[in-house]
């Protein structure tokens, strides 16, 4: 099993609420990444857990705001989006601590984000 | 920095055409190559990988080989159907990081 849950779906918010995408896997990976991408681009990188550390920040601004709160769990806050952050959110996990050259990263489903 | 370069999109090909989506790679090192999917409307799908030179990923009937003498990794499928219509995108793991393509819209014509 490569399954990687996300969730919600869909979320719509303003700009002035706060909210959570959530997402799980139970495959034992020990480490988790949270992506933004736009459409019709590659996935960018924001954040990486390593053994439920934050171990990368891609200079991300502080509107966004990850947590790890056990090994199958990453959550991604959210507070006072503009409406350029309107995207679609992917969480991945990879077996190893820090991705090894033969690891391989598995991705969710994906949470589409509109910020109004 | 390692990269990977894909063919421009979209291609667009009718259902049982022969399908090449071209990537090449700059890395230092061999470090593995894979191709992901996306569906419309849906997250990443791993849909094959290598992981050295000479090795031949496959699945669903797409296939890739880990070409080190000209640093490549091409997309093949023999006959493609409009499920198939999708954005592939090729990437490379450099400095604990996964490094994509731009990606390669593919649309397949009934």
């Amino acid at each position: 099993d490569t399954e990687v849950t996300q969730t919600p779906k869909h979320l719509v918010m303003g700009m002035t609420n706060k909210k959570s995408l959530k997402c799980e896997q139970h495959m034992g990976h020990r480490a988790m990444y949270w992506y933004k991408q736009k459409a019709k681009k590659p996935p960018e990188l924001m954040f990486v857990y390593s053994y439920e550390k934050l171990s990368i920040n891609e200079s991300v601004p502080s509107r966004f705001s990850p947590e790890c709160p056990n090994s199958s769990l990453l959550n991604l806050h959210l507070h006072a989006l503009q409406p350029e952050d309107s995207a679609l959110y992917l969480c991945a996990s990879s077996q190893e601590p820090s991705l090894a050259s033969t690891d391989t990263q598995y991705f969710g489903p994906g949470t589409r984000l509109t910020v109004l | 920095g390692d990269s990977v370069t894909q063919m421009e999109g979209p291609v667009t090909l009718s259902e049982e055409a022969f399908l090449t989506i071209n990537c090449t790679y700059t890395a230092t090192g061999y470090p593995s190559l894979f191709w992901y999917v996306q569906y419309p409307g849906e997250g990443l799908q791993l849909l094959l990988k290598a992981t050295k030179a000479d090795d031949k990923g496959s699945n669903k009937g797409f296939e890739a080989t880990y070409r080190k003498e000209t640093t490549s990794f091409h997309l093949e499928k023999g006959s493609v159907q409009v499920s198939d219509s999708a954005v592939y995108f090729c990437a490379l793991i450099s400095g604990n990081k996964l490094v994509f393509g731009a990606g390669t819209i593919l649309r397949v014509k009934s």
